[in-house]
């Protein structure tokens, strides 16, 4: 597609469940990034994957959080059983090798 | 520890007027600075950047400062107009083109009419 899109766009979980969350970015471009904004937050950097290279994990929150990219595209990232201080809309970006980040709209996810 | 600043989490200005959102930052290497620009429910769209070689640059009714020595930068809008009502976030990257960006809070700009 022409943008990175991101599904679901809101998601409603119980604490303790598991969720998954996916970015489909721009065809074509080789890094991947995950970034959450929380409520009265900035953009909190999670993950981010270059091409083929291992991925910077250094914003991962805890060990509950995980990310995968699957043949260089599709990204899904998971969060185990669910916390309330989850609650924040899931952002995802591409970009080709240079600087030009493309957002996706965002999962909200709420945990109750 | 936050490494980039935005001070101002709101501010209101009359359309046509100037507005003037700040950015400060403390890490002397970051390289490249960014200006993001979102509306509610849609993720932030890019809307200007400015390398640290520069001190100004400018792209129609948006100007960016930089000032290394301030560590400060800062976005200029003029004539604001209703429509740039959004949450601009200011950015800062290290090491050139790639790797992660360093986002502000963020500053709530209200335009009224």
């Amino acid at each position: 597609g022409a943008g990175v899109s991101q599904s679901p766009s809101n998601k409603v979980t119980e604490k303790g469940k598991d969720v998954e969350l996916r970015c489909d970015p721009i065809s074509g471009h080789t890094a991947l990034y995950w970034y959450r904004q929380s409520l009265g937050q900035g953009l909190e950097f999670l993950i981010y994957f270059q091409g083929n290279s291992a991925p910077d994990k250094s914003g991962l929150p805890s060990d509950r959080f995980s990310a995968e990219r699957t043949g260089g595209s599709v990204s899904t990232l998971t969060i185990q059983r669910t916390q309330q201080e989850d609650s924040a809309v899931y952002l995802c970006a591409s970009s080709p090798t240079g600087l030009g980040y493309t957002f996706g709209s965002g999962t909200r996810l709420t945990v109750v | 520890d936050q490494q980039v600043k935005q001070n101002s989490p709101s501010l209101s200005v009359q359309e046509g007027r100037i507005s003037i959102l700040n950015c400060d930052y403390t890490n002397s290497m970051f390289d490249y600075f960014l200006w993001y620009k979102k509306y509610p429910a849609e993720g932030p769209t890019f809307l200007i950047s400015i390398s640290s070689i520069k001190d100004k640059n400018e792209d129609g009714r948006f100007t960016v400062f930089l000032n290394k020595s301030a560590k400060h930068l800062s976005l200029h809008i003029v004539p604001s107009q209703p429509g740039d009502s959004a949450v601009y976030f200011c950015a800062a990257i290290l090491g050139g083109s790639q790797g992660n960006l360093i986002f502000g809070k963020g500053t709530k700009l209200s335009v009224k009419p």
